[in-house]
């Protein structure tokens, strides 16, 4: 049975770091792409960031990108979001996604996510 | 980048009616269009694929339609549980999503 766990979330202040983990299990990371997608409060589902099965492309939208680093321990069998110089607006649910398939295409699992608090 | 519009952005309905959702993407993504149902404080759910494919355990009520740029969600009958917000994603061009539909109690 596929299964995501996230972990990490919690009260950061501004400018400050914080690691993601997502813990995979009933399959393996490198056999599917592996997205990081967020729900801020009040607002809609938005895609952060990707690692396809290689690990050696990933993909950021624009206003993480420099900030944000995705990477994957294929040891651990873990997905990792790595949140540097966060803001206010990065305040999320942050939830771990898996591709159907290596090269991407749409999320067949989700992980329960966590919460990340951007506040001073 | 592909844009995706939704609409309405809340649609209030009653159980047994029959609701459309609706999703506008700014360039063709080649029927490569899910669509996903998310409830409080859950995780999305994938509901279809490739713009009309029902995922395994979905209830037949569902169905998607659509091709090109224009794409719908149909749910006939709505029953109780489906009250939740439904979002619709591309995934031609790595992935976006639309702003959400939330359905509630009319």
């Amino acid at each position: 049975e596929v299964q995501l766990l996230e972990s990490g979330g919690g009260l950061v202040q501004p400018g400050g770091s914080l690691r993601l983990s997502c813990a995979a299990s009933g399959f393996t990371l490198r056999n599917s792409a592996m997205s990081w997608v967020r729900l801020a409060p009040g607002k809609g589902l938005e895609w952060v960031s990707a690692i396809f099965g290689s690990g050696n492309t990933t993909y950021y939208i624009d206003s993480v990108k420099g900030r944000f680093t995705v990477s994957r321990d294929s040891s651990k069998n873990t997905l990792y979001l790595h949140m540097n110089s966060v803001r206010a607006e990065d305040t999320a649910v942050y939830y771990c996604a898996k591709s159907r398939y290596i090269y991407g295409y749409e999320f067949d699992y989700w992980g329960q996510g966590t919460l990340v608090t951007v506040s001073s | 980048d592909i844009q995706m519009t939704q609409s309405p952005s809340t649609l209030s309905a009653s159980v047994g009616d029959r609701v459309t959702i609706t999703c506008r993407a700014s360039q063709t993504t080649d029927s490569r269009l899910a669509w996903y149902q998310q409830k409080p404080g859950k995780a999305p759910n994938l509901l279809i694929s490739k713009a009309s494919t029902l995922e395994s355990g979905v209830p037949s009520r569902f169905s998607g339609s659509g091709s090109g740029t224009e794409f719908t969600l149909t749910i006939t009958s709505l029953q109780p549980e489906d009250f939740a917000t439904y979002y619709c994603q591309q995934y031609k061009n790595l992935w976006t999503f639309g702003q959400g539909t939330k359905v509630e109690i009319k």
